[in-house]
């Protein structure tokens, strides 16, 4: 059973970091494209960033660049984002999400329960 | 930027069919994905490429698509079945898009 834990989640002030972890399990890690989409209270869904298989190849949604990093570690079945920088408006839900991919493109296939990120003072 | 259009919201009543559409300039060529959102939880992904069901996920769930619109069929809507729900896509270059969400009412 694929399995998706995020962490990492909490109360920063506007300006602060903070480091988002998610473990993953039941499937082959390593073989498999990984995001991070968020969810504004109220809001609807809003993908962030995705990392390939080998990590070199990542992307961002234009209002983090700069400000967040995605990593991920295949030897834990791990997957990060590391937030720095952080403005009211990155105040969300963080899911973790598998990317799956077909003739046509990518898809988000099995997602975790996500956890809260507050920037607030 | 590309954008997948959903209506806010639809109300059945249980029993009833409740439709769901996405219209997307790029889905003549793209596939739809569909996710069910209950309140407090997870997406969880109910149709994919158009009109194919993972496995677990009831019957009366299915997915079509004609041109730039999408929809979502639920046969037969059930109380349980009450959550928002959002289309997904790509846009010609790759970029991946959700469609706003649609909040649907069985009641």
């Amino acid at each position: 059973e694929v399995q998706l834990v995020e962490s990492g989640g909490g109360l920063v002030q506007p300006g602060g970091s903070l480091r988002l972890s998610c473990a993953a399990s039941g499937f082959t890690f390593s073989s498999y494209w990984m995001s991070w989409v968020r969810q504004a209270p109220g809001k609807g869904l809003e993908w962030v960033a995705s990392i390939k298989q080998d990590g070199v190849e990542k992307y961002y949604v234009d209002s983090v660049k700069g400000r967040f990093t995605i990593s991920r570690d295949n030897a834990k079945n791990s997957l990060y984002l590391q937030m720095n920088r952080l403005r009211a408006e990155d105040t969300a839900v963080y899911y973790c999400a598998r990317l799956n991919w077909n003739e046509r493109g990518p898809y988000f296939d099995y997602w975790g329960q996500g956890t809260l990120v507050t920037v607030s003072s | 930027s590309y954008e997948l259009t959903q209506p806010p919201s639809v109300s059945v009543s249980p029993g009833q069919t409740a439709r769901i559409t996405c219209s997307g300039d790029a889905l003549p060529k793209k596939y739809a994905y569909w996710y069910q959102q209950k309140s407090g939880q997870a997406p969880v992904l109910v149709i994919y490429e158009d009109s194919k069901r993972p496995s677990g996920i009831p019957e009366r769930f299915s997915g079509s698509s004609s041109g730039t619109m999408a929809t979502l069929t639920i046969s037969g809507a059930q109380v349980e079945d009450e959550a928002d729900y959002y289309c997904y896509s790509t846009d010609s270059s790759g970029n991946v898009v959700f469609g706003g969400g649609t909040k649907l009412t069985v009641l």
